[in-house]
């Protein structure tokens, strides 16, 4: 029972377009959401994250768009530098309660390929 | 400058043979999380500590325990790895809910078995 889901293991832009990954949720327990990026041989890194209270976050390039009516948010990077290319997370964490502390729950990741 | 540091990067072991993996922080944060990632899998939370709490996902097998004897330290012992094991573990910490249920990562150890 996967409960977070992306459903794209990859996507392939040019450089200066814009990215757009995917993630989709079925537990509407969950509160918070967050895009974490993945180089090779690296942990991952948070990138940007959004409350459940509200539907747009931005930071610089990376903007976090979340429809809790479709239970989906999505990343935008725009634009894309080949520097972007990477592994990205997408999680959840449910409304907190006892045992709960920030736990995550990850999807499976989405490879994205800027080419220059 | 503040990291979290996963030692070794790469442990090959035996079937049935245990094997320890460890975590230690500079973060100084309270919270500490281990993960199992399999290839092209989405990385899978084992158990976390809350201080000195620990706190076990219902289907993290027996096979998998953990310690953590001190704020920056935290291990994960596999008593008897099976082939299935294999796969990356990855520490992650956190200063409870401050900043939003941030995590921040080690780099992995990489686990095999043989």
């Amino acid at each position: 029972d996967q409960q977070v889901k992306q459903n794209s293991p990859s996507l392939s832009v040019q450089e200066g377009r814009i990215s757009i990954l995917n993630c989709d949720y079925t537990n509407s327990m969950f509160d918070y959401f967050l895009w974490y990026k993945k180089y090779p041989a690296e942990g991952p890194t948070f990138l940007i994250s959004i409350s459940s209270i509200k539907d747009k976050n931005e930071d610089g390039r990376f903007t976090v768009f979340l429809n809790k009516s479709a239970k989906h948010l999505s990343l935008h990077i725009v634009p894309s530098q080949p520097g972007d290319s990477a592994v990205y997370f997408c999680a959840a964490s449910p409304i907190f309660s006892s045992g709960n502390t920030g736990k995550l729950i990850f999807g499976q990741g989405t490879t994205l390929q800027v080419k220059p | 400058d503040a990291m979290v540091i996963q030692n070794p990067r790469y442990q090959v072991t035996q079937f049935g043979k245990p094997v320890t993996l460890s975590c230690s922080q500079t973060l100084n944060h309270n919270v500490m999380y281990w993960y199992q990632q399999k290839s092209s899998q989405a990385p899978k939370l084992l158990f976390h500590y809350y201080d000195k709490d620990f706190n076990n996902e219902a289907d993290t097998p027996d096979n998998f325990q953990s310690r953590r004897p001190n704020t920056s330290f935290c291990f994960l012992d596999i008593r008897s790895p099976g082939l299935g094991d294999a796969a990356m573990y990855l520490c992650a910490t956190s200063r409870d809910q401050a900043r939003g249920y941030e995590q921040y990562f080690g780099p992995g150890t990489r686990l095999t078995v043989t």
